[in-house]
């Protein structure tokens, strides 16, 4: 248990429907990711805050899906309108400091199915 | 853009050493990493090297870096059934937020 937590493990949905991921990062980081990993490939980075900011978006992030952190510790992944490619482990990860290494403690995931 | 390509499959017999490889295109990448995935759990970082390094040693694990030829590899001494997993190599610019990571190599360890 790395610290990180999401919710919920495990999401079944139908296409056309929307969801919402929540994560909540180790208490005292301020970085927190997203990624997206499909099954026999590597996560592929989603975005990224630092505290309440968003500072990157990957090409993935289609205006389907929203990110937030508004407090700065939290954050939420919503998927509008689901699609079957969006079926996938949704990853979030946080990390400490700005620059330099800054280890990526990851949680266990959202398993998103969508019928 | 990044990439980072690795081996699918890779397996050994308890006890041999493992070597793992991993090649990437982006010359400003600073940190490379290397992750571990079990079924069902999360990704856990094993280890890392900064780029000005050649190699890293810890414990059993050995990461040998060739910046020049943009190689990455990882050496599993001993290798045991329990270091049966995914492995995954990634790559961080210094100030970049996101890792870019491989599709991960499948070690399978055979008693």
């Amino acid at each position: 248990d790395t610290g990180v937590s999401q919710d919920p493990r495990h999401k079944i949905t139908k296409r056309g429907q929307n969801v919402t991921f929540r994560c909540d990062p180790i208490s005292e980081h301020n970085r927190l990711y997203w990624y997206r990993q499909t099954l026999g490939q590597g996560p592929e980075f989603l975005t990224y805050f630092q505290n309440e900011a968003q500072l990157e978006k990957s090409r993935l992030l289609s205006d389907r899906f929203s990110a937030e952190r508004p407090k700065g510790s939290f954050s939420t992944l919503e998927i509008q309108r689901t699609e079957q490619g969006d079926s996938a482990m949704y990853l979030c990860a946080s990390s400490q400091g700005v620059g330099g290494h800054n280890e990526q403690f990851f949680g266990p995931g959202t398993r998103l199915t969508v019928l | 853009g990044e990439d980072v390509e690795q081996s699918l499959f890779l397996s050994v017999r308890e006890g041999d050493s493992s070597v793992i490889n991993c090649t990437y295109t982006d010359s400003s990448s600073t940190y490379l990493y290397w992750y571990k995935q079990e079924p069902g759990a999360g990704l856990q970082l094993l280890t890392y090297i900064f780029s000005n390094m050649d190699m890293k040693q810890d414990q059993r694990l050995t990461v040998l870096l060739n910046k020049k030829d943009k190689h990455l590899s990882l050496r599993i001494a001993d290798t045991q059934t329990g270091d049966s997993a995914i492995y995954f190599c990634a790559e961080k610019g210094s100030n970049a937020g996101k890792s870019t990571f491989g599709d991960g190599t499948t070690l399978t360890v055979k008693p």
